[in-house]
């Protein structure tokens, strides 16, 4: 039973390109949600996806950042511009149902702006 | 909104020595309390989690932990530490929603 996969596992860019970022939920899940977890810090709530629906974005910055969760295929987090702010672990968890239910994290992504 | 302090930044235990992790919550009602563990370069892996019921939760690898609603606590514990838990350690509240709020994390080190 795959757990919660992310790719890339590491992922450089430099100022001013963009940042995808995949997320593949366990199978039976259909509850996305994106964390961001910056140096020193604990992890912070982003977004809230279900399939084809943002639920919540309220964790996500205004400008530059968008999340999708196709009917076919992955969640995407999708930074445009990067800027060296942005260099963080961004995790991504799913659910079988929507909350209070346990949340299953995968391996995250550490994006490095150069 | 609620919110999560985990006070120690960084614990240094012996091996074989019990270890034990403090994580308080601010809330106004009954919270969603999780123990997650990160091992270096690893995603979050759940150790334990209450929802109601007994205040006292058995988890993974060990570990326990007791809610006390009077103190807002949600502390982990281990009586035995072996060197695989050096890791660094998450407590997270949901409050009824899907919205997990996390403390900054306490980082274990085990010594021989």
């Amino acid at each position: 039973n795959a757990g919660v996969m992310q790719n890339p596992r590491h992922l450089v860019r430099r100022r001013g390109q963009e940042a995808r970022l995949r997320c593949s939920p366990m199978k039976g899940h259909s509850h996305v949600y994106w964390y961001r977890q910056l140096p020193e810090e604990g992890l912070k709530f982003m977004v809230y996806l279900q399939k084809e629906n943002i639920i919540d974005e309220s964790g996500m910055p205004k400008e530059r950042f968008s999340a999708e969760f196709p009917k076919e295929g992955p969640s995407i987090l999708r930074i445009q511009q990067v800027v060296r702010g942005d260099s963080a672990a961004y995790f991504c968890a799913s659910s079988a149902t929507q909350g209070p239910d346990t949340q299953y994290f995968g391996p995250g992504t550490r994006l490095t702006v150069l | 909104a609620q919110s999560v302090t985990q006070p120690d930044i960084h614990i240094t235990v012996s091996e074989g020595a019990s270890l034990e992790l403090r994580c308080n919550y601010s809330y106004g009602a009954t919270p969603y309390l999780f123990w997650y563990v990160q091992s270096p370069g690893q995603g979050l892996q759940l150790l334990l989690k209450y929802f109601s019921g007994d205040t006292l939760v058995q988890g993974i690898k060990g570990f326990e932990a007791e809610f006390k609603r009077s103190q807002s606590s949600f502390n982990l514990r281990k009586p035995s530490v072996h060197w695989s838990d050096a890791a660094e350690y998450f407590c997270a509240v949901g409050a009824g929603d899907y919205k997990l709020s996390f403390g900054a994390g306490t980082t274990v080190t085990v010594r021989a």
